[in-house]
């Protein structure tokens, strides 16, 4: 059971560049997140899924954009990077978004924009 | 609108004193709280969470957490800190749509 997973660890981009972070989870949960992490700021919401299929925007989802083809994977895109889009990126999942749920973190993805 | 504070970025102590990390919140209703823990490079873990009930929560690694619904606090403690609990503690909670609201974050460092 490898819980929630991220690929890649690390990247470098250039502005303008484009990529895609991929998250994947082997619990069956339905809800998952992305979230990116800056220092002094916490965790902000990206976007997230309720399920396959579904999408919605969060707290900043400017210049991201997301995808839930299959219940497992949720898909983040940087069509264009920025400077700005520097961080690291946290993917997460749970079962759903009831009253206490826990959220199951990756690891982490570090993007460095140049 | 939901709302958590972290008024501390670093707190400091020493191996085998009490620790304190405090969190305050602002929620319309009733509060669900947690509390995670992140290990140098490492994703955020849950420690605990209060949903209802005994205002002390009991969680991972010895840690615990106070609900002062008076004083809108959920602070998180451990009686006897250890060089190993150093990380980056976040108190979070969840909004009406479910979601969860991250503070900013404190920076515990436990020395020997």
């Amino acid at each position: 059971n490898a819980g929630v997973t991220q690929t890649p660890k690390f990247r470098v981009l250039k502005t303008g560049q484009s990529m895609t972070l991929l998250c994947a989870q082997d619990m069956n949960h339905e809800y998952m997140y992305w979230y990116r992490q800056d220092p002094g700021m916490g965790l902000r919401l990206i976007h997230y899924s309720v399920g396959e299929g579904t999408t919605a925007k969060g707290e900043v989802p400017d210049g991201y954009n997301v995808s839930r083809l299959k219940k497992q994977n949720f898909l983040l895109g940087l069509e264009s990077a920025a400077p700005s889009q520097t961080s690291v990126y946290f993917c997460a999942s749970s079962y759903f978004s009831g009253s206490a749920e826990t959220q199951y973190f990756g690891p982490g993805t570090r993007l460095l924009v140049l | 609108a939901q709302s958590v504070a972290q008024p501390e970025d670093q707190v400091n102590v020493a191996e085998g004193n009490p620790l304190t990390v405090k969190c305050t919140y602002s929620v319309s209703g009733n509060p669900y709280l947690f509390w995670y823990v992140q290990y140098p490079n490492r994703g955020l873990q849950f420690l605990l969470k209060y949903i209802t009930g005994d205002n002390l929560v009991k969680g991972s690694y010895g840690f615990e957490a106070e609900f002062n619904k008076s004083q809108t606090s959920f602070h998180l403690k451990k009686p006897s800190a250890l060089v190993s609990d150093s990380a980056l503690y976040f108190c979070a909670v969840r909004d009406l749509g479910g979601k969860l609201i991250f503070g900013q974050g404190t920076e515990l460092s436990v020395k020997p």
